[in-house]
Order: C-alpha cells, then sequence, then structure tokens
C-alpha cells in the first residue's frame, strides 16, 4: 500500500477560499514533500518540510507535520483557478535523505472560478 | 536549463512490441527516477539510479522491463514484449544528489498505449 494516503481524494472549492489537504504515513521518515501536478504534465515540487519542522510556509502555501499523528497538512490561501491540479505527498524514510521517495495517491483539487 | 528531457510523448504500439523510452536528466544531476502512473495503481517508482549504477529495481513489474543508464545525461527504460496492462505514463525524475534535502524534477512523461 501506498506510505501516503491523502485525504480528501478530491476537493472543489470556489475561487477566493482555502483548501486543505491532507497526508498521512506509517513509517518514521526524514522528510515530507509536496509535489503539484497539472493534468497531463509532470509533478512539480512545491515545498518540503523535515521531521524536525513543524510548520513551514512558501508564498501562499503552509504546510504542517505532526511527527506524532504521522500526517501533515497543506494549506493553500486565496486559491485561484491556476491552482487546479492533483497534489501529492511524498515522504522520504532515509536516514541520510539518499534517494527514495515514497508518493501518495493524491488529491486532486478543482478550484470554480 | 531544458529540465528533464523525454521522448517520446506518445507512443502508441501493438501488443508484443518492443518499446523503448528515453530520458535526458537535468545537466549535473547524478540521480534518475523512472516512474509509472496509473489511474488503478497511482504513481509506482520502478527503478532508481546513483551515478550511473542501479541501486533498486524492486518496483520493476516483470522480466520484460529493464533500463539502462550507460551515462550520465542518458537512460533508458525498455519494455520486450509489451502488453495492454503496460499502458500507463512513464515519468523520469532527477536530482542531484549530496545536497540535504531531496528534490527531485520530473520530465513531462510519456503516454504508452499498448493495443
Amino acid at each position: 500500500s501506498q506510505q501516503g494516503e491523502e485525504d480528501p481524494q478530491a476537493l472543489s472549492i470556489q475561487e477566493g477560499e482555502n483548501a486543505t489537504m491532507n497526508c498521512s504515513y506509517k513509517t518514521s521518515i526524514n522528510n515530507l514533500q509536496w509535489y503539484r501536478q497539472n493534468s497531463g504534465r509532470g509533478l512539480v515540487h512545491l515545498i518540503l518540510i523535515r521531521s524536525n519542522e513543524r510548520e513551514k510556509h512558501s508564498g501562499r502555501l503552509r504546510v504542517t507535520l505532526d511527527t506524532s499523528k504521522k500526517s501533515s497538512s497543506l494549506l493553500i490561501t486565496a486559491s485561484r483557478a491556476a491552482d487546479t491540479a492533483s497534489y501529492f505527498c511524498a515522504t522520504d524514510a532515509s536516514n541520510f535523505g539518499n534517494e527514495k521517495l515514497t508518493f501518495g495517491t493524491g488529491t486532486r483539487l478543482t478550484i470554480i472560478p | 536549463d531544458a529540465g528533464v528531457i523525454q521522448s517520446p510523448r506518445h507512443e502508441v504500439t501493438e501488443m508484443g512490441q518492443e518499446v523503448t523510452l528515453r530520458c535526458k536528466p537535468i545537466s549535473g544531476h547524478n540521480s534518475l527516477f523512472w516512474y509509472r502512473q496509473t489511474m488503478m495503481r497511482g504513481l509506482e517508482l520502478l527503478i532508481y539510479f546513483n551515478n550511473n549504477v542501479p541501486i533498486d529495481d524492486s518496483g520493476m513489474p516483470e522480466d520484460r522491463f529493464s533500463a539502462k543508464m550507460p551515462n550520465a545525461s542518458f537512460s533508458t527504460l525498455k519494455i520486450q514484449p509489451s502488453e495492454p496492462r503496460d499502458s500507463a505514463v512513464y515519468f523520469c525524475a532527477s536530482r542531484f544528489s549530496g545536497r540535504t534535502y531531496n528534490e527531485q524534477f520530473f520530465g513531462p512523461g510519456t503516454r504508452l498505449t499498448v493495443l
């Protein structure tokens, strides 16, 4: 099964509203990353949060990490139509952040203009 | 920087034919990954290389799949013989190993259809 499981699987909101997506994982991690995938495109890295961090911001993105609950959330504030995409969390469980990422199942976000 | 380059972008073939997918990683990156994405199974890691050496191929579905990285700027994923269940989007990604974090850069993907 996937290391990361996103929740919800699909989310539709009005433009301007905030969107929150959650990710749960099963094993200890070194860091957790969020990626975006527009339809028909490859994944694009959004943000990385290390296991010793609890919150991180990047523009309209805010990521939280709770290692005790093995969960993370991605908040997109003031959503725009261009934010319509699938969002994936990916976990790195290696001790030295070597190579392997395990991707979740993704949340499909639709922003309604 | 041109990013990760994959070719072809689309491939339609008949069952039993050999398929070769190609990837050129970002210059200077020394780790390369092959993924497969389907609606049913999501995004799966097939194999990855560090410094042109295969490190983990546990995700390769069966012997029909093989991957090579003859040099730092080129990799291939071959399926022989192809089957309809191999239909998927295949992504190549690369990163620079040695940094403290592990961001991967993805190519645009190859959409494979096996009839």
